[in-house]
């Protein structure tokens, strides 16, 4: 099984352009979350996701889009790039039962020029 | 809002060395608490996770213990050795919203040969 499959795994982007960052998984999760991560925090939640066609926000929402189409995709979407937005984004799922660990991708480096 | 905090940020140690990390959090209504290891430049995998009503979990030479009342979990790692060099995440997910983490900024592990 491949888990949680993050692209781009790189990504240098201009001021106010917008992307979308990807996240797949194969292992029929309801939950799924994004999350940034910046030098000497932890974790953030952005956006997260407790099954198709819903979503909701995190601690972190503002300049960032998602929905939820499948069960398996959960994308993200930057409208207009901002320097602030430099980070490592990951993307994670887990199971509908709670108590379960959350399974994380590899991430997607970004920065915003 | 709940606070984690992840005290050495950063740890040396000679192999073979018996070591605890540490965290606290400020609201001891949680659901759950996980550790987690992250290698550079990659994603998170989760190590070990205590739900609320257990006081210890243990996974080989991991010994992860909680104490809610107090807000705090120790990770106990015995026999340290170089392949356990990494970042150690603590996360702590709410009552009220079972699958929401919030992190640690972590602590930093290099087992010296």
């Amino acid at each position: 099984n491949a888990g949680v499959t993050q692209t781009p795994k790189f990504q240098v982007l201009k001021t106010g352009q917008s992307m979308t960052l990807q996240c797949a998984q194969d292992m029929n999760h309801e939950y799924m979350s994004w999350y940034r991560q910046d030098p000497g925090m932890g974790l953030r939640l952005i956006h997260y996701s407790v099954g198709a066609g819903i979503t909701d926000q995190g601690e972190v929402p503002n300049g960032y889009n998602v929905s939820r189409s499948t069960t398996e995709d959960f994308p993200l979407r930057l409208l207009s790039a901002a320097p602030s937005q430099t980070s490592v984004y990951f993307c994670a799922s887990s199971s509908g039962q709670f108590n379960q660990p959350q399974h994380f991708g590899d991430g997607t480096r970004l920065s915003i020029l | 809002k709940q606070e984690v905090t992840q005290i050495p940020a950063a740890l040396s140690v000679p192999e073979g060395e018996n070591l605890v990390l540490n965290c606290s959090f400020t609201d001891s209504a949680i659901y759950n608490l996980q550790w987690f290891r992250q290698d550079p430049g990659k994603g998170l995998t989760s190590l070990l996770l205590i739900q609320s009503s257990q006081r210890e979990q243990t996974s080989g030479r991991l010994n992860a213990s909680l104490d809610k009342s107090s807000g705090r979990s120790t990770l106990y790692i015995a026999a340290s050795q170089p392949g356990d060099s990494a970042t150690y995440l603590c996360a702590v997910s709410a009552s009220g919203s079972a699958r929401q983490l919030t992190f640690g900024s972590g602590t930093q592990l290099t087992v010296l040969p």
